[in-house]
């Protein structure tokens, strides 16, 4: 597959627990934060999205908070499995126009 | 539905030449954007195309061009290939404006030697 990222930092959990990947972003004017995944050899893949004026969003097995104060986002998964692996990206984005500014990513490994 | 498909899947080009890659969006998604991806600078922003126009555009020399055709289907263009272009080129497309789900297609691989 691809090489996503040689030098990404890693998180290791074990299958069942719980997974928080860590974001600092810059721009404070950015409307939409989102999380993307990316798997060897494919293109990023959306996952959730948060606007600028929530802190909190739930979605299915995942968990995504904004703190603006400190310009940090994070991606909660719960009961992580081994499909989860991957290479995780945020993003913030405008209101308008379609260009997403990406984080440097975390690459997420689950042990069986 | 068909994803995005991008082509060539893989390229080798020789410094100095030129390449052009092809990114055909999911059906109905007007807003076309590329981005490069390379293990030192992570994904970056190239280019968007909306209704044939480019809107967007990142921090990249003139030597990379896009442009967009009225079916939606985009292609990008880099010229004076340079060691540095080698990287894998993403496109990917979005239905609304803005949309925060981008659809990404595999990529192609370009190496420059």
């Amino acid at each position: 597959g691809e090489s996503v990222g040689l030098h990404l930092p890693t998180l290791s959990v074990q299958e069942g627990d719980n997974s928080i990947i860590n974001c600092a972003y810059s721009n404070s004017a950015s409307d939409y934060f989102i999380w993307y995944k990316q798997e060897s050899g494919k293109g990023p893949q959306f996952i959730i999205d948060i606007r600028s004026n929530m802190d909190k969003r739930q979605g299915q097995r995942v968990t995504v908070l904004l703190n603006k104060t400190v310009k940090h986002l994070s991606l909660q998964i719960a009961a992580t499995q081994p499909g989860d692996s991957a290479v995780y990206f945020c993003a913030e984005t405008r209101a308008t126009g379609n260009m997403l500014t990406f984080g440097g990513g975390t690459r997420l490994m689950v042990k069986p | 539905k068909a994803g995005v498909t991008q082509t060539p899947r893989y390229l080798i080009k020789t410094r100095g030449q030129q390449v052009t890659l092809s990114c055909s969006p999911i059906s109905g998604h007007r807003s076309v954007s590329w981005y490069q991806q390379t293990p030192g600078q992570g994904l970056q922003f190239l280019f968007e195309y909306f209704s044939e126009t480019q809107r967007n555009k990142g921090n990249f020399p003139g030597r990379f061009s896009g442009r967009q055709f009225s079916n939606s289907r985009s292609e990008m263009n880099v010229s004076t290939l340079e060691l540095g272009d080698s990287a894998l080129y993403l496109c990917a497309s979005s239905l609304f404006d803005p949309n925060t789900e981008a659809f990404f297609g595999q990529g192609t691989r370009l190496t420059v030697v």
